[in-house]
């Protein structure tokens, strides 16, 4: 299975702040990634595709970049409502897996 | 798009739990449906696929042995059981339908305890 690794896995911001997730694969997925915002007792949610693709109606402050092995998921100015945890996932090969999350807070 | 699924449920050890998602507002044998579950603290983690079409399954190893998804049409429902439960077992299970490749729609989740 393809080893997903998230880094930091906690980050503490303020509203307003640029901040910035990283992800990892144990091998190359090519641009097969995507990213989740998930609150608690909710599930999941869709923020982008394809590594680099803004799900539709998701807000233009959210953005990813990589390929390969090396993705990042950046929020360019911090809203009340984006303080949750994050999670990246591969779905190159099956099973897809996911990283284990960052929570961001305040 | 809606993922209704059914309610927590309580199962002691050794038992199986059989959880339900309707789908709603799309062509329900149009797509894919995965099953996802997150136990306490953990990371999400993929148990297998259906596809709704045209049946078709793919499991992952680890659950292999365990897990079976089915799927109604003429309900537009996808169900995932999953047998010999521990208390391992105690997770949110999650369906979501596959968009282009990716998860595009979640259901809200159904918790499931294993406890004596």
């Amino acid at each position: 299975d393809i080893q997903m690794t998230q880094s930091p896995s906690t980050l503490s911001a303020s509203v307003g702040d640029r901040v910035t997730i990283t992800c990892r694969a144990s091998q190359s997925i090519s641009n097969w990634l995507a990213w989740y915002q998930q609150k608690p007792g909710k599930a999941p949610n869709l923020l982008i595709y394809q590594a680099s693709s803004l799900e539709s109606g998701v807000p233009s402050r959210f953005s990813g970049s990589g390929s390969g092995t090396e993705f990042t998921l950046t929020i360019s100015s911090l809203q009340p409502d984006d303080f949750a945890t994050y999670y990246c996932q591969q779905y190159n090969s099956y099973p897809y897996t996911f990283g284990q999350g960052t929570k961001l807070d305040i | 798009v809606q993922l209704v699924q059914s309610g927590a449920e309580v199962k002691k050890p050794g038992a199986s739990v059989k959880v339900s998602c309707k789908a709603s507002g799309y062509t329900f044998s149009d797509y894919i449906i995965h099953w996802v579950r997150q136990a306490p603290g953990q990371r999400l983690e993929c148990m297998g696929w259906i596809n709704a079409g045209n049946g078709n399954t793919k499991y992952s190893q680890k659950f292999q042995d365990r897990v079976t998804i089915t799927r109604d049409t003429s309900a537009s429902t996808a169900y995932m059981e999953l047998s010999s439960l521990t208390s391992e077992d105690t997770a949110v299970y999650y369906c979501a339908r596959v968009g282009a490749l990716h998860f595009d729609y979640w259901g809200q989740g159904a918790l499931v305890t294993v406890s004596s």
